[in-house]
């Protein structure tokens, strides 16, 4: 079945460390990638999205994320995290094929300690 | 221009009622998207409205029902409710239907369900 999987639950960093979230999917055709983030109390927002080329996409805020069809994965990073960057971080896909919708991991709670 | 909206924000029900919830896209988009998060499962689809029909639907049991209105205004009812059904259920919006509009969607603030 086709799915997005986040491994890691909760992050807790210290500002100024370097941030890597991983996603992995499950699924053999073209993938449409996406990281949304839902900072607390504030609406989802996209921060990134890849659909073809580049397989290093660059986002809002600093944050990147780098497609590797191999792994199957679109880990997401950022090279200095802010106290202002803890949120909810989830990793969605549209797989083509699969009905044009959204497919979201679990989730990854981030938290930047000063 | 005013985001997307949803009324209630918050709300309390009790196992075997029913429950409609409100949204209201953005200006001039005409594509509404429910999404149904929970601690457990995260964020799931559950169905998506362009020009008062249902275009796509999430795995959901058909307690769950949408609709939308000629003013692109979208309801979702959900009939029964069970202590499961207790989640955050966000709205997002779409110039057009989410796969022509190149997967653009903006989200709404949610309603928040709790079902006792």
């Amino acid at each position: 079945a086709q799915s997005v999987s986040q491994h890691n639950h909760h992050v807790i960093l210290s500002e100024a460390a370097s941030l890597e979230l991983g996603c992995n999917y499950s699924y053999g055709g073209t993938v449409n990638l996406f990281w949304y983030v839902q900072y607390p109390g504030q609406h989802l927002q996209l921060l990134l999205k890849y659909f073809s080329g580049d397989p290093l996409v660059k986002g809002i805020k600093g944050f990147e994320a780098e497609f590797i069809k191999s792994k199957f994965s679109f880990n997401l990073r950022k090279p200095s995290v802010q106290w202002s960057d803890t949120a909810e971080y989830f990793c969605a896909a549209v797989f083509t094929g699969g009905g044009n919708k959204l497919t979201f991991g679990t989730g990854t709670q981030l938290k930047v300690e000063l | 221009k005013a985001g997307v909206t949803q009324t209630p924000r918050y709300l309390i029900k009790t196992r075997g009622q029913q429950v409609t919830l409100s949204c209201s896209p953005i200006s001039g988009h005409r594509s509404v998207s429910w999404y149904q998060q929970t601690p457990g499962q995260g964020l799931q689809f559950l169905f998506e409205y362009f020009s008062e029909t249902q275009r796509n639907k999430g795995n959901f049991p058909g307690r769950f029902s949408g609709r939308q209105f000629s003013n692109s205004r979208s309801e979702m009812n959900v009939s029964t409710l069970e202590l499961g059904d207790s989640a955050l259920y966000l709205c997002a919006s779409s110039p057009r239907p989410f796969a022509e509009a190149g997967y653009e969607q903006y989200f709404g603030p949610g309603t928040r369900l709790t079902v006792t």
